[in-house]
């Protein structure tokens, strides 16, 4: 059974550096091209996708928020983390990590979904 | 502002059809991208309803069918059921933003 789950801070400060792990279990992070997404939703709002990384250990950035995302891979651990600098209450949001239906396809839909953490900017 | 427009709530009877449109441009839905829409029912993570424009993953129920046409694309739910009631969102790829979502639109059963 393929399963995601995000962890880290629930709580960061303005102008800190939020980190966040996604650990996942069923399929391996460097074989059979399968790589995984971040995707966040402020409070009531639509989602907006971050950050992919590939099995290949490629990535791929949202336009808007590059500038601030880093996302990295620990195969031994089988995780995905995603780090997001200079934190601003605006950046309140649910963070999900997903995995797309087809591997090597970051836009064939995202077919599973971890169950996300809800991290508060806020002093 | 989404990149994709969604209107914000559509609402039905019981065993009545709803449509849910999604309005992209030339850069996204109209340059040929798939769309995809996924449910989210409150407080969980949203779940890949259709994918490819027109497929629905297994499970999904058939009463569940999308389609696109030019700059758009369009849910259509039949035979609206209480467990019906969610947040829909489309998603594409924008040649310019990359992944892009709908505002979303919350579905009401009557």
């Amino acid at each position: 059974q393929v399963t995601l789950k995000e962890s880290g801070p629930v709580l960061v400060k303005p102008t800190e550096t939020l980190t966040l792990t996604c650990t996942v279990s069923g399929f391996s992070l460097s074989t059979g091209r399968m790589g995984v997404s971040w995707i966040r939703q402020p409070p009531g709002k639509a989602l907006e996708w971050l950050a992919h990384i590939f099995s290949n250990d490629e990535k791929s950035y949202s336009t808007s928020l590059q500038s601030r995302l880093t996302i990295s891979r620990d195969t031994s651990k089988s995780q995905v983390v995603l780090t997001m600098t200079n934190m601003d209450p605006g950046d309140t949001a649910t963070y999900y990590c997903a995995r797309p239906l087809s591997g090597s396809d970051i836009w064939s839909g995202f077919s599973i979904w971890g169950q996300g953490i809800v991290v508060t900017v806020s002093s | 502002q989404s990149v994709l427009t969604q209107p914000p709530s559509v609402s039905g009877a019981p065993g009545q059809r709803v449509t849910i449109s999604c309005t992209g441009s030339s850069s996204n839905i109209g340059a040929g991208y798939v769309v995809h829409w996924y449910q989210q029912l409150p407080g969980t993570a949203p779940k890949l309803l259709i994918y490819g424009n027109s497929n629905r993953p297994s499970g999904v129920p058939a009463r569940f069918s999308g389609s696109k046409y030019g700059t758009s694309a369009s849910l259509a739910i039949t035979g609206l059921q209480a467990e019906d009631e969610a947040d829909y969102y489309c998603q594409s790829y924008d040649t310019r933003l990359s992944g892009v979502f709908g505002g979303g639109t919350k579905v009401t059963v009557l």
